[in-house]
């Protein structure tokens, strides 16, 4: 498809376990970004790619998140030893830098920890 | 920090009534705000505003800005079940990130 894809679109782990969310963007697309959102909350921003420079890592709300985002496209976002308070949508989105600033998510994983 | 605040939380509407959505915000260097809508997971954009007093339209959502007072609102105008949704507000600073308002849910009743 021609959109920002995610997976799983559905994620049920024990607390204490290690989870992997897969986000594919828009081809073509330079910048990436990775938000959470709560029940009930807006999206808080987590990370953001841009081309090969450094991530801007100023969101990850602990040392147990981390992304990485492999040849400039697809990005994996790792959450260890997950917590119940990790519980949320993750939104992966993507934008084409330079021509506008609006960003094309992706359908989101939930992530459901128990 | 930068803030965006979002009124109402939710509101219920019948068919055909208009609905006016709030956004305000703190926003260091602004330099443009969105909005979006949220229906099931993906948020899907509507407008992106940078100008103030100019009011950019789709359809029956229109949406405006003002810079001085620092807010923007979204209005819908003969509401229909499928504009049922949340709706997100985000500003935009200086560098690439966008501040999120924590949303509107919006429920048309037919």
């Amino acid at each position: 498809g021609a959109g920002v894809s995610q997976s799983p679109s559905n994620k049920v782990t024990e607390k204490g376990k290690d989870v992997e969310l897969r986000c594919d963007p828009i081809s073509g697309h330079t910048a990436l970004y990775w938000y959470r959102q709560s029940l009930g909350q807006g999206l808080e921003f987590l990370i953001y790619f841009q081309g090969n420079s450094a991530p801007d890592k100023s969101g990850l709300p602990s040392d147990r998140f981390s992304a990485e985002r492999t040849g400039g496209s697809v990005s994996t976002l790792t959450i260890q030893r997950t917590q119940q308070e990790d519980s949320a949508v993750y939104l992966c989105a993507s934008r084409l830098s330079g021509v506008t600033y609006e960003q094309y998510f992706g359908p989101g994983t939930r992530l459901t920890v128990t | 920090e930068d803030k965006v605040v979002q009124s109402p939380l939710s509101l219920v509407v019948h068919e055909g009534d208009t609905v006016t959505l709030n956004c305000s915000y703190e926003v260091t260097n602004f330099r443009s705000l969105l909005w979006y809508k949220q229906e099931k997971k993906a948020p899907t954009f509507l407008f992106m505003l940078t100008s103030s007093g100019i009011e950019k339209k789709s359809g029956r959502l229109s949406s405006i800005l003002d810079k001085k007072e620092l807010f923007s609102i979204l209005n819908i105008t003969a509401t229909q079940t499928g504009d049922s949704a949340i709706y997100l507000c985000a500003a935009r600073g200086n560098d690439y990130k966008l501040s999120f308002g924590a949303g509107t849910t919006v429920t048309v009743r037919a």
